[in-house]
């Protein structure tokens, strides 16, 4: 079945410490996405890539990194200048393209927590 | 600039009772519109889209939206709820600036009582 896979489920962090998000998809969508979903609020965009080899920041980049180096790959790094990293990351893809009314697909998130 | 906005916070109906979760949005333009739902602990579901080709849009698991322009609403509706609807429901609307980027409402919680 085509999807998207977030790894791992659960991640927990140190303080000073950086640590990976993995996104992998299998949908053959040009687009990707990462967000940021904090209790009782909706989703805040942090980077996305239209196309291998770019992305650019979202709403809330700082503290964070990502990389895009194969097509179905995304990874997020957060960083240890993200002084609140505590949350809920979803990461997402689309059809690539610049009109129209594709809908983003979803992973199962990961659960980021402060040690 | 561009909003939605979630009328309501919480949702509480009763088992095969209907269903309205409320959304308004804010646009210069045609939006393009998504309703998404949440269950705990998962990623967001595409519910349904408006494409601009029908105001009426029917989506899955029974769910519908009216897209009102002189309203500038695009409220959920379901005639009967189940107990697995209990979910978060979001109201979406696309960019103008960005096809790539959504603005996401805060958040409908829909609780079913038996």
């Amino acid at each position: 079945d085509g999807g998207i896979t977030q790894s791992p489920k659960y991640l927990f962090r140190k303080e000073g410490q950086n640590v990976t998000l993995s996104c992998e998809q299998n949908l053959n969508h040009d687009a990707m996405y990462w967000y940021r979903q904090d209790p009782g609020q909706g989703l805040r965009l942090i980077y996305y890539s239209q196309i291998v080899n770019d992305f650019q920041k979202g709403d809330i980049a700082e503290g964070y990194s990502v990389s895009r180096e194969k097509k179905e790959s995304f990874p997020l790094t957060v960083t240890s200048a993200q002084k609140n990293p505590t949350a809920f990351y979803l990461c997402a893809s689309s059809i690539g393209e610049t009109r129209g009314n594709q809908p983003q697909h979803f992973g199962d998130g990961t659960r980021l927590s402060i040690l | 600039a561009q909003s939605v906005t979630q009328l309501d916070s919480h949702v509480s109906v009763s088992e095969g009772t209907p269903v309205l979760l409320r959304c308004n949005y804010s646009s210069s333009y045609s939006p393009s519109l998504f309703w998404y739902v949440q269950h705990p602990n998962k990623g967001l579901q595409l519910l349904l889209k408006y494409t601009s080709a029908a105001t009426l849009v029917k989506g899955i698991n029974g769910f519908e939206a009216e897209f009102k322009k002189s309203e500038t609403s695009f409220h959920l509706t379901k005639p009967s709820a189940h107990m697995s609807d209990a979910a978060e429901y979001f109201c979406v609307v696309r960019r103008m600036d960005s096809s790539y980027k959504l603005i996401f409402g805060s958040g409908t919680r829909l609780l079913v009582r038996p």
